[in-house]
């Protein structure tokens, strides 16, 4: 199976700061990488798909990045509704895997 | 616009089956995408348990592959998992969810809590 390793496993922030999430597979999974935003109690929401595209319907804050091994999810301007936790996952091979995700909190 | 509803018992007894399924409207099952269930444990993160095309064809996590059946009505538009001889380990939210030809989840179900517990 592809380990795919989110970092950092937590952050915390400030209303209208931009941060950055890493996420690192355990071998090339080219640009099979894609994003999620999920809510307490909300099933995961589809931000970034294929390393860089954005979901239709999804704000041009959330950008995304890289090839192969490693990939970053950024995100300008932080908002008091996009404190949630963030997950990769890969669908280069089977099992498709995700990570373990990133919990954004208000600092 | 796709919408997914996950349906079924919210309580299995340990050993027992695990039966869900996954209503699709919005979209035909029998489109060019796959249709997944994932699931997530209280508190941690999200497991893939595996996926069907509309022709039968299935992929499984090899995790859990010994015990799970996912099977697609046509007719019905909809497609349903069965787990077998589930434990508490089993116990988590499970999703369904679709996945066009890149296998991303594009769109989710609101997910259903099943408890495994006598």
């Amino acid at each position: 199976d592809i380990q795919m390793t989110q970092s950092p496993s937590s952050l915390s922030a400030s209303v209208g700061d931009s941060i950055t999430i890493t996420c690192r597979a355990s071998q090339s999974i080219r640009t099979h990488l894609h994003w999620y935003q999920q809510k307490p109690g909300q099933a995961p929401k589809l931000l970034i798909y294929a390393a860089s595209t954005l979901q239709r319907g999804v704000s041009s804050k959330f950008s995304g990045s890289g090839s192969g091994t490693d990939f970053t999810l950024t995100i300008t301007s932080l908002q008091p509704e996009d404190f949630a936790t963030y997950y990769c996952q890969q669908t280069s091979s089977s099992p498709r895997t995700f990570g373990q995700g990133t919990k954004v909190e208000i600092k | 616009q796709v919408q997914l509803q996950e349906s079924g018992p919210g309580l299995v007894k340990p050993s027992g089956t695990l039966s869900l399924t996954c209503g699709v409207s919005g979209a035909l099952i029998s489109s060019s995408n796959w249709w997944s269930w994932v699931r997530q444990s209280p508190g941690t993160g999200l497991e893939w348990i595996g996926e069907i095309y509309h022709s039968g064809l299935t992929n499984y996590n090899p995790s859990l592959q010994s015990r799970v059946i996912i099977s697609v009505d046509k007719s019905q538009n909809q497609f349903s998992l069965r787990l077998t001889s589930v434990t508490a380990a089993d116990t988590a939210v499970y999703y369904c969810a679709r996945a066009p030809p890149l296998y991303y989840f594009d769109y989710w179900g609101q997910g259903r809590l099943v408890t495994v517990s006598s």
